[in-house]
């Protein structure tokens, strides 16, 4: 069973067109939620830690949320340039793995 | 410039043959990580280190090596053990065990 699943697997959205990913775990525990961005051939970028629920994080467009079975990644006003796969990754207490969903890939047509 | 630094980006190398992929960092990180990524599924842990000449088993452990004799590298071995090495492999670091890891460019392995 997958201890990270994102959903959903792949979303479009016109540029301007707010939305949100889903990042929902069942591990017990959690030592941090992280969340990436991938761009094609490339190493992911880190964006966001998350720690506690009801924790918040923004950076530009992006605002990451976090409740005690999922975290959300929320998408505001999107651009081209916000096209990426977004990776989730969570750590859960007495384990040092760092674990992660298989992405969702956003593509955000101009 | 702080960073991770994953050579080189593109390697081929022929069926039974082992191969070495380096990773150096220079943030002062304690911790280091290797992940494999495939079409389609999740990054996959290799192998990890905590601190130097120390490190354990990944999920998918089986073919691979690695070292850390110093806290800057820790070069991973595709070993000819390994049943489908082709894929995009990922070297990560953070300051320890708790904290956010930073990842390198990859670099992708091609076995013909």
């Amino acid at each position: 069973e997958d201890q990270v699943t994102q959903s959903p697997e792949a979303l479009r959205l016109q540029e301007g067109e707010s939305s949100s990913l889903n990042c929902s775990y069942t591990v017990s525990g959690l030592r941090g939620l992280f969340w990436y961005r991938q761009d094609p051939g490339k190493g992911p970028e880190f964006l966001f830690t998350l720690y506690s629920a009801g924790e918040e994080k923004e950076k530009e467009r992006l605002k990451a949320t976090l409740t005690k079975k999922e975290s959300f990644l929320h998408i505001t006003a999107p651009k081209p340039e916000d096209s990426a796969t977004y990776l989730c990754a969570v750590r859960q207490g007495g384990s040092e793995k760092l674990v992660f969903g298989k992405g969702t890939k956003l593509t955000v047509n101009p | 410039d702080g960073g991770i630094t994953q050579s080189p980006k593109y390697l081929f190398r022929k069926e039974g043959q082992n191969v070495t992929l380096s990773c150096e960092q220079n943030l002062n990180h304690d911790a280091m990580y290797w992940y494999r990524q495939d079409p389609g599924q999740g990054l996959r842990l290799i192998y990890y280190s905590q601190i130097v000449n120390d490190f354990q088993k990944g999920d998918i452990a089986e073919g691979y090596s690695v070292s850390r004799e110093k806290k800057e590298s820790f070069p991973l071995t595709v070993t000819s053990a390994q049943k489908n090495p082709t894929a995009f492999y990922l070297c990560a670091s953070s300051e320890n065990m708790n904290t956010e890891a930073f990842f390198g460019q990859g670099t992708r392995l091609t076995v013909v």
